[in-house]
């Protein structure tokens, strides 16, 4: 089973701060997932990764396959970024189930 | 499209008693799953299906039974409610195949007395 660490837990920033949230994994995979949960619940996929870089506005994902590691980035935060951030991976075939971190709270304040 | 619709959004049951969760999707996506989400922890997986007529258990099953009469609608049943089926429970689908994008639903916010 792969265990997938995130790193920090909770993070506490001023709006403008460049962020980074960080995810380990233990096994091999076919895809990493970076999710963002806003307070209200409902889950929003944002990337997908299986190598390289992926940039969508402010946010930037990067993958290092070998190290078994994947970041996420967020430039300029605003306190709209305020969510908790929820890093997935899946091991196998597409018919395998997502193991997930146990997300990033993030703050963002003005 | 609609995406990935879940009801009820809120439910509280007692101990015993029985219930589905809705889900259904209109992106004609093979693959649907069951998540719980606990404090403290990572959403794990309690069901899966790969297309119509097909399932499988994921982390967490017990408690739990799906069915997939259609590819649009994957509904999970609780048989006998406990209070550790208290959690919050999202269904998400997706393209069948390795690295494609999840789409989650809005979450079914259970409480189990």
């Amino acid at each position: 089973k792969n265990e997938v660490e995130q790193s920090p837990q909770n993070l506490t920033a001023q709006e403008g701060e460049f962020i980074t949230i960080n995810c380990s994994y233990s096994v091999g995979i076919s895809a990493l997932h970076w999710l963002q949960q806003h307070p209200g619940g409902g889950i929003v996929s944002l990337f997908m990764l299986s190598s390289g870089k992926k940039k969508h506005g402010r946010l930037i994902a990067t993958i290092n396959i070998q190290e078994k590691h994947s970041s996420l980035h967020i430039t300029a935060s605003h306190p709209r970024d305020s969510a908790v951030y929820i890093c997935a991976v899946r091991t196998g075939g597409g018919a395998d189930g997502l193991t997930f971190g146990k997300g990033t709270h993030l703050i963002i304040q003005p | 499209n609609a995406g990935v619709t879940q009801t009820p959004k809120f439910q509280v049951l007692k101990t015993g008693q029985s219930m589905t969760l809705q889900c259904a999707q209109d992106m004609n996506h093979e693959y649907m799953s069951w998540y719980r989400q606990d404090p403290g922890m990572g959403l794990r997986l309690i069901h899966y299906s790969v297309g119509a007529g097909i399932t499988d258990q994921g982390e967490v099953p017990n408690g739990y039974n799906v069915s997939r009469s259609t590819t649009e609608d994957f509904p999970l049943r609780l048989l006998s409610a406990a209070p550790s089926q208290t959690s919050v429970y999202f269904c998400a689908s997706s393209v069948l195949s390795t690295g494609t994008e999840q789409f989650f639903g809005p979450g079914t916010r259970l409480t189990v007395l």
